[in-house]
């Protein structure tokens, strides 16, 4: 079965570093794009970036370049999402979705507060 | 960046109505174009892609249609199971932008 498994919810406080994963199974991890998607509160669906395990070629929606790193690591077939900085701003679900977008992560809750 | 604009915002329907989602890109997008439905705490399931095609075990009362700039979703008998939010997505060109959303409730 083709899945994405996300790690769980998180709780920071504004000003710390944070970098969730979201681990894939059942394909060829490196043959497809994977892409990270926020969603704040009661809000919509926003895109963030999109990675290339193969080569680690990466996109950023230029409303996200600079405040967030997306990587992977191919051994372990796992993407991650990492802030250097949190905000509060930053409290939302991100989802891992496969570039198809045919697949998804069930989503990790970040919160971050004081 | 592609904008993406949906209409109507939210819409009030009954079981067994025919719906329709309109979608509008700034620009040609061919037919790179998703639609999902999304429900309370769960992620987004892709219904459609490339505008027209039925993702695999989605029921055939969906349907979608367009090219270019314009595209419809279309639910042609509502269930109960229907009742969610629905976004379109470009996926021509980076950023994948979405729509912001349709919200689809019971009248």
């Amino acid at each position: 079965e083709v899945q994405l498994v996300q790690s769980g919810a998180e709780v920071r406080k504004p000003g710390e570093s944070l970098k969730i994963s979201c681990k894939a199974s059942g394909y060829s991890f490196t043959n497809y794009w994977i892409g990270w998607v926020r969603q704040m509160p009661g809000k919509g669906l926003e895109w963030m970036g999109i990675i290339y395990p193969g080569d680690s070629d990466t996109r950023y929606s230029p409303s996200f370049q600079g405040q967030v790193t997306i990587s992977v690591d191919k051994s372990i077939s796992t993407a991650y999402l990492q802030w250097s900085s949190l905000k509060a701003s930053d409290t939302a679900m991100y989802y891992c979705a496969r570039r198809e977008y045919d697949v998804w992560g069930k989503g990790t809750t970040v919160t971050v507060s004081s | 960046d592609i904008q993406m604009t949906q209409s109507p915002s939210s819409l009030s329907a009954s079981v067994g109505d025919r719906v329709t989602i309109t979608c509008r890109a700034s620009q040609s997008i061919s037919s790179f174009l998703n639609w999902y439905q999304q429900k309370p705490g769960k992620a987004p399931k892709l219904l459609m892609y490339a505008a027209s095609s039925l993702q695999s075990g989605v029921p055939s009362r969906f349907s979608g249609s367009g090219s270019g700039t314009d595209f419809t979703l279309t639910i042609s008998s509502l269930q109960p199971e229907d009742f969610a939010t629905y976004y379109c997505q470009q996926s021509y060109s980076t950023p994948h932008t979405f729509g912001q959303g349709t919200k689809l409730e019971i009248k």
